[in-house]
């Protein structure tokens, strides 16, 4: 089982619609979750941290973690053309500060 | 958010070669550095923890000899890529940790190809 699981995509949704994004992870003493956006041939950039179980809201972005299921999602309301891009789960590493990531769900906002 | 400048932003080098990649804290001090390797349509797999003033610790399958990592300031990790080869080819990318923080924060990224 891999540490840190997405689903590739690709996910498709029409503009304006809410696109959701899901990550499980298989350690479960994790503690720190992270979703980052990247688009092609850039690296990635952070777009919300999330350490408590529960929702965490960031303007149109919503994390949502469950520690008890190892589920952490990402919720995009109004999504827009520009969100297109490969979403990236992040989970720290139990030993060390470095990061484990998913393979990233490819998403699409189609106009 | 933290400012992490990583050059250059692509290099082409001749088989054999070696190639070093920058990687700097702009705006803070990070004791912790790390060295990411992303292949195309994989995830990024973590290469080596570059820690100010010691030695790299390298991931399960990274040759140290091949992938010199060197963190002699607090804003400034170099990786060299020593007698590359073209499946060297990839997208090298780094980040830095913001004190006790434990967001990442990346540079632009390397895209390097060995022919």
């Amino acid at each position: 089982q891999k540490e840190v699981e997405q689903n590739s995509g690709p996910l498709s949704v029409p503009e304006g619609a809410i696109a959701s994004l899901n990550c499980t992870y298989s350690d479960r003493v994790s503690q720190s979750f992270f979703w980052y956006r990247q688009y092609s041939g850039k690296s990635p950039e952070l777009i919300m941290s999330i350490y408590s179980n529960g929702d965490k809201e960031d303007g149109r972005f919503t994390a949502q973690l469950n520690k008890a299921s190892q589920y952490v999602s990402l919720l995009i309301r109004d999504s827009q053309p520009s969100d297109s891009a490969t979403y990236l789960c992040a989970v720290k590493k139990n030993s060390g500060y470095a990061l484990n990531f998913g393979k990233g769900t490819s998403l699409l906002v189609t106009p | 958010g933290a400012v992490v400048s990583q050059h250059p932003s692509r290099v082409i080098c001749k088989s054999g070669t070696s190639v070093k990649i920058e990687c700097r804290s702009l705006d803070f001090q990070a004791t912790t550095m790390f060295w990411y390797r992303q292949f195309p349509k994989q995830s990024l797999m973590l290469m080596a923890t570059s820690n100010e003033g010691s030695k790299a610790t390298y991931e399960q399958g990274v040759e140290k000899d091949k992938f010199l990592i060197n963190h002699a300031s607090l804003t400034l990790s170099t990786l060299t890529v020593t007698s590359a080869h073209p499946e060297d080819s990839s997208f090298y990318i780094c980040s830095a940790r913001k004190g006790a923080d434990t967001e990442a924060f990346f540079g632009q990224g390397t895209r390097l190809t060995v022919v």
